[in-house]
């Protein structure tokens, strides 16, 4: 059974900072890893998509890296601000069912 | 193009009562999933369709039925609630395999 775990629960960061979210996995058979944001109270936004075959992904101030054999993935994000205070979650699609699986998400806070 | 939608936004229960959740998509998506979200936990996928016509179940089905009433409409039923199916639950569409995109969800509490 995937097991997915994102440490820590929770980061706060002043502003400017440059951070790393980390996720990591126990079955490397993945179709997809994706990142996904989470406002309070809202539901989920979509950050990066990383196929099995890919090691990285960046949008704008975002980069996700995958590492399929050691099970894990990292979201990077530089020059943090305010705005980009919510919950990141990672979710991983198995390769050979639908059955996605999430991690519980850190809980972000950039400080001014 | 309003994405994923979701109906109700909040919703209270007494146990035992039944209620339909209903979600559509106007992206044309071929695969449509629901979720549950507990507080300190992530999202637990309840069932999905790949496709109109068909539904398979997720990590947490029991207590559940869906519908995938045509390519743009996925409902989730709870026939008989319990205070454990207390929860936000989510609804998402994607093209196949690719990006999921997520409805804003409904707040539902059982009494």
């Amino acid at each position: 059974k995937q097991e997915v775990t994102q440490i820590p629960a929770a980061l706060s960061v002043p502003e400017g900072e440059n951070l790393v979210l980390n996720c990591s996995f126990t079955d490397s058979a993945i179709y997809n890893l994706q990142w996904f944001r989470q406002d309070p109270g809202k539901g989920l936004t979509s950050l990066l998509l990383i196929q099995s075959s890919q090691r990285e992904q960046t949008s704008g101030r975002l980069n996700a890296s995958l590492d399929k054999s050691s099970g894990r993935s990292t979201l990077y994000i530089a020059a943090s601000q305010p705005g980009d205070s919510a919950t990141y979650l990672c979710a991983v699609r198995p390769y050979n069912n639908n059955d996605m699986r999430f991690g519980a998400g850190t809980r972000l806070t950039v400080k001014p | 193009n309003a994405g994923v939608t979701q109906t109700p936004k909040f919703q209270v229960l007494k146990t035992g009562q039944s209620m339909t959740l209903q979600c559509a998509q106007d992206m044309n998506h071929n695969s449509m999933y629901w979720y549950r979200q507990d507080p300190g936990m992530g999202l637990r996928l309840i069932y999905y369709s790949a496709s109109e016509g068909t539904t398979d179940k997720g990590e947490v089905p029991n207590g559940y039925n869906v519908s995938r009433l045509n390519k743009r409409e996925f409902s989730l039923r709870l026939e008989s609630a319990a205070p454990s199916q207390t929860s936000v639950y989510f609804c998402a569409s994607s093209e196949g395999r690719s990006t999921q995109y997520f409805g804003p969800g409904t707040r539902l509490t059982v009494l």
